[in-house]
Parts: structure tokens; C-alpha cells; sequence
């Protein structure tokens, strides 16, 4: 069954603490990428990655941090330098320059 | 100025109605465009991709896109309760996507 999932779907964080959201895909996809959504905003691009150990900032990359070891995962540490991290976090696929597939999303609460 | 920028909504129709939604982007360089639908607390999900002037037609949504105008719409014709529903435009440039805020549907029985 092929697709993209997220984990954890729901994750609480506590002030000071690094936490890593998991994203992984089995559609042999390139690019991956990290979006940001906030309430009644669209989505804002953190990093993206569009093949194996090399990726690149986006928008509002800062006080977050990404690796690609795999082709098939890419998961996104926010860290205590992200002041506000409250947010919906969105992890998409796509073969290179085509259309974004999204994951279920990690809606991210701190305590 | 946004670089994509939607009507904002909410648009509030009846069932069987058309709804019509609009888009426009600053960057002339863009590539391709894309419109997504989000229900409430999930993802987006792709309705459908344009890259050409003109019309594009898949079942009750068709998108129009005017480069020179810089301008891409979302028609819904029929409109039904399921289709009540965020829906994000989205502007391709150098294989990134650049996002509008999105406008919310609903659609009333």
C-alpha cells in the first residue's frame, strides 16, 4: 500500500525540548518536502530535500533542522530555537519538479 | 504584496450551485499551478494541476489559468455538501510550492 506517513499524529512538547517529527514514503519519490500551516494560513515551506544527503532551506527554516539518509524518510527536528512551534506539520512527496503528495499531517501542542 | 493570493472567503453556496474560486500570483517565471482541497483537521489533497492557458476539465471541477493576467480560478459546478472544504491554491516556481492562504467553502443543503 503505497504512500506517505507521518508520526506521531498528535505530539506535546514541553519549553526547551528538541523533538522529531517522522515522515516517511514508499512511492520512490526524490523531493521531499516540510511544511508549516497555522490557523487560517497556508502552508509555509521549512526545508525540502530533492535527493539523498542534500537538502535546503526554505522560508522559515530557523530553529529547525532536517536529514536525508534515506530516500525514503525525512525527518524534521524542531528545536528549543523555534519560539512559537505550535502547528500542523505537513510532510509531502513528489517525483522531481511534479505534483506534491501529502502525509496525514503532525499537529505539534506546547505545553 | 503575497506572492499567491486568494479570495478570502468564507463563500457560502447552495447545493447544486457553482462555486467559483479565485487565485492570483506575483512571480510571471511560475511554472505550474496546482489547487488542493483540505477538510477540517486534515491534509491537502490534490482536485487538480494546470500548466497551460485555457480551460482544464476534470468531472464537476474545472481550473482556468491566464498567464498574462496572472490569474488561476477553480470552478465547482454542482456543488455538493461534501465538497464544504478549504481549497489552497498553489503556485509552482523551481520546484517549490508557493501557497495562498486558501478559501473556505460551504456548501448549504
Amino acid at each position: 500500500d503505497g504512500g506517505i506517513t507521518q508520526s506521531p499524529k498528535y505530539l506535546f512538547r514541553k519549553e526547551g525540548q528538541n523533538v522529531t517529527l517522522s515522515c516517511e514514503q514508499n512511492l520512490n519519490h526524490d523531493a521531499m518536502y516540510w511544511y508549516r500551516q497555522d490557523p487560517g494560513q497556508g502552508l509555509r515551506l521549512i526545508y525540502y530535500s530533492q535527493i539523498v544527503n542534500d537538502f535546503q532551506k526554505g522560508d522559515i527554516a530557523e530553529g529547525y533542522s532536517v536529514s536525508r539518509e534515506k530516500k525514503e524518510s525525512f525527518p524534521l527536528t524542531v528545536t528549543s530555537a523555534q519560539k512559537n512551534p505550535t502547528a500542523f506539520y505537513l510532510c509531502a512527496s513528489s517525483i522531481l519538479g511534479d505534483t506534491q503528495y501529502f502525509g496525514p499531517g503532525t499537529r505539534l501542542t506546547v505545553l | 504584496q503575497k506572492e499567491v493570493e486568494q479570495n478570502s472567503g468564507p463563500l457560502s453556496v447552495p447545493e447544486g450551485a457553482i462555486a467559483s474560486l479565485n487565485c492570483t500570483y506575483s512571480d510571471r517565471g511560475s511554472q505550474s499551478f496546482f489547487w488542493y482541497r483540505q477538510y477540517s483537521g486534515k491534509s491537502p489533497e490534490l482536485i487538480m494541476f494546470i500548466y497551460s492557458n485555457g480551460d482544464k476539465e476534470d468531472g464537476r471541477f474545472t481550473a482556468q489559468l491566464n498567464k498574462a493576467s496572472q490569474y488561476v480560478s477553480l470552478l465547482i459546478r454542482d456543488s455538493q455538501p461534501s465538497d464544504s472544504a478549504t481549497y489552497l491554491c498553489a503556485v509552482n516556481r523551481d520546484y517549490k510550492l508557493s501557497f495562498g492562504a486558501g478559501t473556505t467553502v460551504t456548501v448549504r443543503a
